[in-house]
């Protein structure tokens, strides 16, 4: 099966642009969720989707929002860039219940200017 | 919030055995035990899990100890495409995983 793939790779964005990224899970995994990473605050997760519904929420600001199509496949959309949204952004799907083991894509690369 | 701790970094030697400790203290009955690691700037990849039982697969071992206040990862034969960085999570039942700060592993020829 292939893996987890993230659209793009590699983004720059100026402050106060939105930017939406995208996620194709492994075939036949319904849950997808996000996390970012930056080297001050490390992995931390910003949400789950399931079932074309928000499953799990962490804690960020209403400015990163998601959606997850019929497909599930996923996009993460942040709005009103700030510089410190500058991070490596992953995807992880599993396959249905909230137990099973998550599967990372490679990430894409955000920078912020 | 946190409920695992790692040592920050560790060295062993190409060809060894790396074994990577974990305590999980406040460990819930239903909680399971994953390590990941994250080749720099990857997306982390799953090693391995278990509840209480050791486990084995094609590229580690897990020992997690009687009261499951703490797990070991083996590595058995670490070589250079092992150094990481590895993460010891505690999963509840929701896909909401908190990585730490994971330990440093390097592997040095």
């Amino acid at each position: 099966k292939a893996g987890v793939t993230q659209t793009p790779r590699y983004l720059i964005k100026t402050r106060g642009q939105q930017v939406t990224l995208s996620c194709s899970p492994i075939s036949g995994h319904r849950s997808v969720s996000w996390y970012q990473q930056t080297p001050g605050q490390g992995l931390q997760f910003l949400f789950e989707y399931f079932s074309e519904t928000q499953r799990n929420k962490g804690n960020f600001p209403g400015r990163f929002s998601g959606r997850q199509f019929s497909n599930s496949r996923s996009e993460m959309n942040v709005s009103t860039l700030e510089l410190g949204d500058s991070a490596l952004y992953l995807c992880a799907s599993s396959p249905i219940t909230q137990g099973d083991t998550q599967y990372f894509g490679p990430g894409t690369r955000l920078t912020v200017l | 919030d946190a409920k695992t701790t790692q040592p920050p970094s560790m060295d062993c030697a190409e060809g060894r055995a790396a074994n990577l400790p974990c305590n999980h203290s406040t460990i819930s009955g239903n909680e399971y035990v994953y390590w990941y690691r994250q080749i720099h700037s990857q997306g982390p990849q799953y090693i391995i899990h278990g509840l209480k039982n050791n486990e084995t697969n094609e590229m580690a071992s897990l020992i997690i100890t009687e009261d499951r206040k703490s797990s070991t990862l083996i590595l058995p034969h670490a070589t250079l495409r092992d150094t990481a960085v590895y993460y010891c999570i505690v999963k509840t039942g929701a896909n909401n995983l908190f990585f730490g700060t994971g330990t440093r592993l390097t592997v040095i020829p």
